[in-house]
């Protein structure tokens, strides 16, 4: 019973190049949340989506920052063109329900590193 | 929007001392959930509080949810070394669909 898995662990990419980070929610959770999280800081919400939907993109940047769930296969967040500045770990997590259900279920994050 | 303070942000104990860090919300929340991440880790969801001053308790954490709906605490008792870490809060406003994570209180415990 696998719980959320995120790959890759680390990811460096050079100022320009595109990241892509990977998030395969826990079986039976049909939510998924992008939290971005800068060193010494709390917890930012980026986007909200179910199967083949954004529910909430209110936390993320609106150029560059892209988010998909596609009906299969894991969720997507995509960053073109990285700059210095999206260095950070980038947390997904997953629900089985939305709103105020069960506490949310984290991966272990994608620390991305831009050089 | 909605925002989430945490106090203190960051605190410092001798082993055996008792540590509580503080969540306010400039919004009434429906509920209040709290979460610790170890260094270097993932948040990991610890217990979610519903009910107006509410009071839950998970071996030596105890935590309220205050009569407004609008502050939380967490309290640990005679803290361990594997208190280390930095706790959240988060909150739904009502009819919301997400998180809204508190600015968080890390904790380090000496010997």
């Amino acid at each position: 019973n696998a719980g959320v898995m995120q790959n890759p662990r680390h990811l460096v990419r050079r100022r320009g190049q595109e990241a892509r980070l990977r998030c395969s929610p826990m079986k039976g959770h049909s939510h998924v949340y992008w939290y971005r999280q800068l060193p010494e800081e709390g917890l930012k919400f980026m986007v909200y989506l179910q199967k083949e939907n954004i529910i909430d993109e209110s936390g993320m940047p609106k150029e560059r920052f892209s988010a998909e769930f596609p009906k299969e296969g894991p969720s997507i967040l995509r960053i073109q063109q990285v700059v210095r500045g999206d260095s950070a770990a980038y947390f997904c997590a997953s629900s089985p329900t939305s709103g105020t259900g069960d506490g949310y279920t984290f991966g272990s994050g994608t620390r991305l590193t831009v050089v | 929007g909605q925002q989430v303070m945490q106090i203190p942000q960051y605190q410092h104990v001798q082993e055996g001392e008792d540590f509580t860090t503080y969540c306010n919300s400039s919004t009434t929340l429906s509920n209040i959930q709290w979460y610790k991440q170890r260094p270097g880790g993932h948040p990991v969801f610890l217990i979610q509080l519903v009910k107006s001053g509410e009071v839950k308790k998970q071996k030596r954490l105890t935590f309220q949810f205050g009569e407004a709906k609008k502050n939380s605490s967490l309290h640990i008792t005679a803290t361990q070394t594997t208190d280390v870490g930095t706790y959240f809060c988060a909150g739904f406003t009502g009819g919301g669909n997400k998180l809204t994570f508190g600015t968080g209180t890390q904790l380090k415990v000496e010997l």
